[in-house]
C-alpha cells in the first residue's frame, strides 16, 4: 500500500491563480481530511469528508473548495490564490471506526507570491 | 473556542534520559487523544493513541490520560537522538470523531 499520496510536492503560485492539490489513499478509508500548517503553528482543519459525495467545512475553509467523487480521491481547490494561503498542506485519512486514527500524506508546500 | 495547549519548548534532554511532554485541552467532551511525531520538513506520524484514563505503553513510549484534569502526557524512555522532533498533541472535538484539534507542538532535542 502506498498509503496517502499527495501531488505536487511543491508549487509556487502567483496571486490570483488557481490550482488543485491532489490527494489519493489506497487504504479504503472512509474519512479524508485537508489541513494546513503554518510555521510554528499546529495543523488547522480546512475541509473533511466522511464518504464519497459528503464534505463539510473545518476551521479555516475560506478560499478553498473540495469534492469527493470516489472513496480514494479528495482534491482541494484553491481559487484566486492569496499570500495568506502560503502554507504546507497535508491530506489525511482514517477508517470509519472508533479509533479515529488519522494517517497523513507527505504534504504539499505552497508559496503564493 | 476549543483549544489544545502545549509548551513549545525546546525541551532538551540527554541521551538515555526520560523526556516528558505535556498537553492540556479545553473540551471536556473530547474522547480520543493522540500523539504525533513530526520531523522537520516531514508529515505528522501517529505514534500513540489513548482513549481511557490511565497509562498506555508501547515500547519506549507511554501515554498518560487524566480526563478529570483534561491532561495528556507522553513519556519517552531511554531517549535517543533520533527522537529529536516536534511532538503534536491532538484530541477529537465531536462525537463522530471526525475532527481533530492539534496543539502547536513541543520541540524535543535529545543530545548525545
Amino acid at each position: 500500500n502506498a498509503g496517502v499520496t499527495q501531488t505536487p510536492k511543491f508549487r509556487i503560485l502567483k496571486i490570483g491563480q488557481s490550482m488543485t492539490l491532489q490527494c489519493t489513499q489506497d487504504m479504503n478509508h472512509n474519512y479524508m481530511y485537508w489541513y494546513r500548517q503554518d510555521p510554528g503553528m499546529g495543523l488547522k482543519l480546512i475541509y473533511y469528508s466522511v464518504g464519497a459525495g459528503i464534505t463539510d467545512k473545518g476551521e479555516v475553509p475560506n478560499g478553498y473548495n473540495v469534492s469527493r467523487s470516489t472513496t480514494e480521491d479528495f482534491p482541494l481547490r484553491l481559487e484566486l490564490a492569496a499570500p495568506s494561503q502560503t502554507s504546507v498542506y497535508f491530506c489525511a485519512s482514517s477508517y470509519r471506526d472508533n479509533s479515529y486514527e488519522q494517517y497523513f500524506g507527505p504534504g504539499t508546500r505552497l508559496t503564493v507570491t | 473556542q476549543k483549544e489544545v495547549e502545549q509548551n513549545s519548548g525546546p525541551l532538551s534532554v540527554p541521551e538515555g534520559a526520560i523526556a516528558s511532554l505535556n498537553c492540556t485541552y479545553s473540551d471536556r467532551g473530547s474522547q480520543s487523544f493522540f500523539w504525533y511525531r513530526q520531523y522537520s520538513g516531514k508529515s505528522p506520524e501517529l505514534i500513540m493513541s489513548i482513549y481511557s484514563n490511565g497509562d498506555k505503553e508501547d515500547g519506549r513510549f507511554t501515554a498518560q490520560l487524566n480526563k478529570a484534569s483534561q491532561y495528556v502526557s507522553l513519556l519517552i524512555r531511554d531517549s535517543q537522538p533520533s527522537d529529536s522532533a516536534t511532538y503534536l498533541c491532538a484530541v477529537t472535538t465531536d462525537q463522530a470523531g471526525t475532527a481533530l484539534i492539534f496543539g502547536k507542538g513541543t520541540t524535543l532535542s535529545v543530545s548525545s
